[in-house]
């Protein structure tokens, strides 16, 4: 099992553009969720779902969209990058609303 | 609104002692918390859980304390070992697949 995968691992953008966050899970898990990690400000939950064909927003929604078509990925959007995107951003999954298990990361610079 | 804190950001014992890492938590209403260990540039890696109706746990040379009353938590470390140096996080698992985590603690273990 390779648990929860996360693509790209790094990646730098400009102000504006657009990119897409992939995650997987191999688990069978049926939520999966989307954390930003800032220094100083612990974890915080963008998005989750609960399901496949589901999402919710988390605390930090703004700037965000998700997709979830299929149980084992869950794909993260920004529209336009701003600096203050700049963080590492986490996958998890779960196989219900207990214990989440994470991916590995992806470190997102916006210039 | 809803924390998770914890009283130290840092830590710092000498290879071979036991760590003791403490977490505060607000709600009342919680009943599922959670550590989590996250070694430099890595994902939170799951470490060990307890229900609001235990008061300990005990896992692989860790134990997790739960104090209701005053609600607190703790994670000990048994054998501290210069691999147990990582940021460890509590996370308070409430109903609705959300987790709150806390700014973590920065373990060192020196040799």
């Amino acid at each position: 099992n390779a648990g929860v995968t996360q693509t790209p691992k790094f990646q730098v953008l400009k102000t504006g553009q657009s990119m897409t966050l992939q995650c997987a899970q191999d688990m069978n898990h049926n939520s999966m969720y989307w954390y930003r990690q800032d220094p100083g400000m612990g974890l915080r939950l963008i998005y989750y779902s609960a399901s496949e064909g589901t999402t919710d927003k988390g605390e930090v929604p703004d700037g965000y969209n998700v997709s979830r078509l299929k149980k084992q990925n869950f794909l993260l959007g920004l529209e336009s990058a701003a600096p203050s995107q700049t963080s590492v951003y986490f996958c998890a999954s779960s196989y219900g609303e207990e214990t989440q298990y994470f991916g590995p990361g992806t470190r997102l610079l916006v210039l | 609104g809803e924390s998770v804190g914890l009283h130290l950001p840092t830590l710092s014992v000498q290879e071979g002692d036991n760590s003791i890492i403490n977490c505060a938590y607000s709600n009342s209403a919680s009943d599922y918390f959670i550590w989590y260990k996250q070694e430099s540039g890595k994902g939170p890696q799951f470490i060990i859980d307890i229900r609001s109706n235990m008061d300990k746990r005990q896992g692989q040379r860790v134990t997790v304390l739960l104090n209701k009353t005053v609600k607190h938590l703790s994670l000990q470390i048994a054998a501290t070992q210069p691999g147990d140096s990582a940021v460890y996080f509590c996370a308070d698992g409430g109903s609705n697949y959300k987790l709150t985590f806390g700014k973590g603690t920065l373990l060192t273990v020196n040799p």
